[in-house]
């Protein structure tokens, strides 16, 4: 079946850090891919998504390619703020029919100090 | 515009009890998906309902059933309790049947079970 594998936490950075969080997917078909953030007490907020290979999602800063040929989906920023300290997972929504049901990753922990 | 919106915020019940939660789609929208975020996991996809019929499930047993009212809010019903349901439950409205690219999420419910 259909799973996504991301990088474990927790991170922790600086502000300004570089930031990489490693996504992987297994899919039969020709999945759409997304990271969403979840900030403490809140529900899932869409960051990005990239609907076919080569597409770049960003979105306030975050970037992310869909890469076919490593089944990857790598959330990156250039500079990180205490702002975005929150849980990211990574997801896909394979199209088999209309199989519209989101599969996640067990999501990273970022946290950014001052 | 109100987004998705969920009662109660919190819960707590006890071994064996059932439980009702409700969610509101965000204005428009016309499909509910429920999710159960176990702690430190990702969202893992209950079943979704769409012209109050459901039209997806994931392996969840069938003491987790639902309904969705012509207004289009949604109840998630869970029977005879284990501690294992303890979780935040989210709801996430989309439209046209399972959008995947617009799915909102609620700020959830938080069951204990004890």
């Amino acid at each position: 079946g259909d799973s996504v594998t991301q990088m474990e936490g927790p991170v922790t950075l600086s502000e300004e850090a570089f930031l990489t969080i490693n996504c992987t997917y297994t899919a039969t078909g020709y999945p759409s891919l997304f990271w969403y953030v979840q900030y403490p007490g809140e529900g899932l907020q869409l960051l990005l998504k990239a609907t076919k290979a080569d597409d770049k999602g960003s979105n306030k800063g975050f970037e992310a390619t869909y890469r076919k040929e490593t089944t990857s989906f790598h959330l990156e920023k250039g500079s990180v703020q205490v702002s975005d300290s929150a849980v990211y997972f990574c997801a896909l929504s394979d199209h088999k029919g209309s199989n519209y049901k989101l599969t996640f990753g067990k999501g990273t922990l970022l946290t950014v100090n001052p | 515009d109100a987004g998705v919106t969920q009662s109660p915020t919190h819960l707590i019940k006890t071994r064996g009890q059932q439980v009702t939660l409700r969610c509101s789609p965000k204005s428009g929208h016309d499909t509910v998906s429920w999710y159960q975020q176990a702690l430190g996991q990702g969202p893992q996809f209950i079943f979704q309902y769409y012209e109050e019929e459901e039209r997806q499930r994931g392996n969840f047993p069938d003491r987790f059933s639902g309904h969705q009212f012509p207004n289009y809010s949604s109840e998630l019903n869970v029977n005879a309790l284990l501690l294992g349901d303890s979780a935040l439950y989210l709801c996430a409205s989309s439209l046209g049947g399972g959008n995947p690219y617009e799915q909102y999420f609620g700020p959830g419910t938080r069951l204990t079970v004890t």
